[in-house]
């Protein structure tokens, strides 16, 4: 069974520095996905970033960008420049290919604060 | 234009009561989903639906039952509602054939008094 870990359940940063949040997950698969969601306080699940586990190359959207560690099992989110809108819960999550679906499981979230 | 749509927003409702909650998606995937995140943010699968045929049933009590009259829906009716079934419920959907992102709809949050 998959399991994802995110140990921080809570994180601070000053507007405009940079944060990194922790999620470590465990699998047997050779072939997954990791992704980052965010969820403000609307609630809405809004995809950050996305890795697929075949890829050494760590990925990267605007100001956010991840340290994907495969041998570690490790998947980091840095957010660069934080900005009052990157306030939100954070999910960290993993995926595995099944035929006709796929079973996404969550972290238990990062509350991220972010200090004017 | 909103890819995952799910009505009602907001649900409260009182125990006993049978409620059903709609979801479609414009996105033409083939596979949809209902997610439930409980008082402590936590998101567990409930169900998953590829093309109409039923992929995930997780366990979840059999008052759940979800139905896909085609792939671009899939609603979740709730018999019976209890106290333990106030959470937030999102549906969602994804295309095998691409990629396994999973594009989730904005959430149902039930109230059960």
């Amino acid at each position: 069974a998959q399991t994802v870990t995110q140990s921080q359940p809570e994180m601070s940063v000053q507007e405009a520095e940079t944060v990194t949040l922790s999620c470590t997950y465990d699998t047997s698969e050779s072939d997954y996905y990791l992704f980052w969601y965010k969820q403000p306080p609307s609630r809405q699940m809004i995809l950050v970033i996305r890795q697929e586990a075949y890829k050494q190359q760590n990925a990267t959207e605007n100001r956010f960008s991840v340290n994907f560690q495969k041998a570690a099992k490790s998947f980091s989110l840095k957010i660069s420049d934080s900005q009052l809108g990157d306030a939100a819960m954070y999910f960290c999550a993993q995926a595995c290919p099944q035929t006709g679906a796929n079973n996404l499981f969550f972290g238990t979230g990062t509350r991220l604060t972010v200090i004017p | 234009d909103t890819a995952v749509s799910q009505t009602p927003k907001y649900l409260v409702t009182q125990m006993g009561n049978d409620k059903s909650i709609k979801c479609e998606q414009n996105l033409g995937h083939d596979t949809m989903y209902w997610y439930k995140q409980d008082s402590k943010k936590f998101l567990k699968i409930m169900f998953s639906y590829n093309n109409k045929e039923l992929i995930i049933n997780e366990t979840v009590p059999n008052r759940f039952s979800p139905k896909s009259p085609d792939k671009a829906h899939l609603n979740l009716h709730i018999n019976s509602l209890e106290l333990g079934d106030s959470a937030v419920y999102f549906c969602a959907s994804s295309d095998e054939t691409w990629d396994l992102t999973i594009y989730f709809g904005e959430g149902s949050w039930l109230t059960v008094v």
